[in-house]
């Protein structure tokens, strides 16, 4: 059974900082995605990592795929307080995916 | 969200109720998904369709039933509430396993 962990769970952070989310899986899978949910609101896709070495960046967020390590990061540069937010990782397990429990991410000025 | 609605938007219900949450895409995507999130569990996978007239089983579908009679609606049925199916539920659509577009959600209560 496919376990799916993210570290931490709630990360508080300043304005202007880096910071790394991690995602680690239990079984081999080289399909990993990434998603944000605003407070009270749905979940919106953000990355799409299908193989393994493969990086995504929009804006501030960078994404990473290392299957080998069956672990994803989710890296902030320069934080600002538009993305706080709650981030999640999901992977592939057959034709379903499986959630971690999220990272909630607030970003003080 | 643009392209998926989900009906009703809030519920409470009593212990034994049952209710159908409705889920309508306008995308024709062939994936539907119904799924639960608990706070600290994340998104956990009730059932799924991948097309008109197919259900399969997800993580957690104990309790609930699901019906794709037509490729744009896909239904979640609870027979006999119970507290602990009190959560938020999405569903969501997409063109393979990844879900790519999600309805904002109906928050139920059982009491």
């Amino acid at each position: 059974e496919l376990k799916v962990e993210q570290n931490p769970l709630f990360l508080s952070m300043q304005e202007g900082k880096n910071y790394t989310i991690y995602c680690n899986y239990s079984t081999t899978s080289d399909r990993l995605y990434w998603y944000r949910q605003d407070p009270g609101k749905s979940l919106e896709s953000l990355f799409v990592l299908l193989s393994n070495g493969a990086v995504k960046q929009e804006g501030r967020l960078m994404a990473s795929l290392d299957t080998k390590a069956r672990l994803s990061t989710l890296h902030i540069t320069a934080a600002v307080h538009d993305l706080s937010a709650t981030y999640f990782c999901a992977v592939a397990e057959g034709n379903k995916l499986v959630f971690g429990a999220g990272t909630i991410l607030r970003v003080k000025s | 969200n643009a392209g998926v609605t989900q009906t009703p938007k809030f519920r409470v219900l009593k212990t034994g109720q049952s209710m159908t949450l409705l889920c309508a895409q306008d995308m024709n995507h062939e994936y539907m998904y119904w799924y639960r999130q608990d706070p600290g569990m994340g998104l956990r996978l009730i059932h799924y369709s991948v097309g008109e007239g197919t259900t399969a089983k997800g993580e957690v579908p104990d309790g609930y039933n699901v019906s794709r009679l037509k490729k744009q609606n896909f239904l979640l049925g609870l027979e006999s509430a119970a507290p602990s199916q009190t959560s938020v539920y999405f569903c969501a659509t997409g063109e393979g396993i990844q879900p790519q577009h999600f309805g904002d959600g109906t928050r139920l209560s059982i009491l």
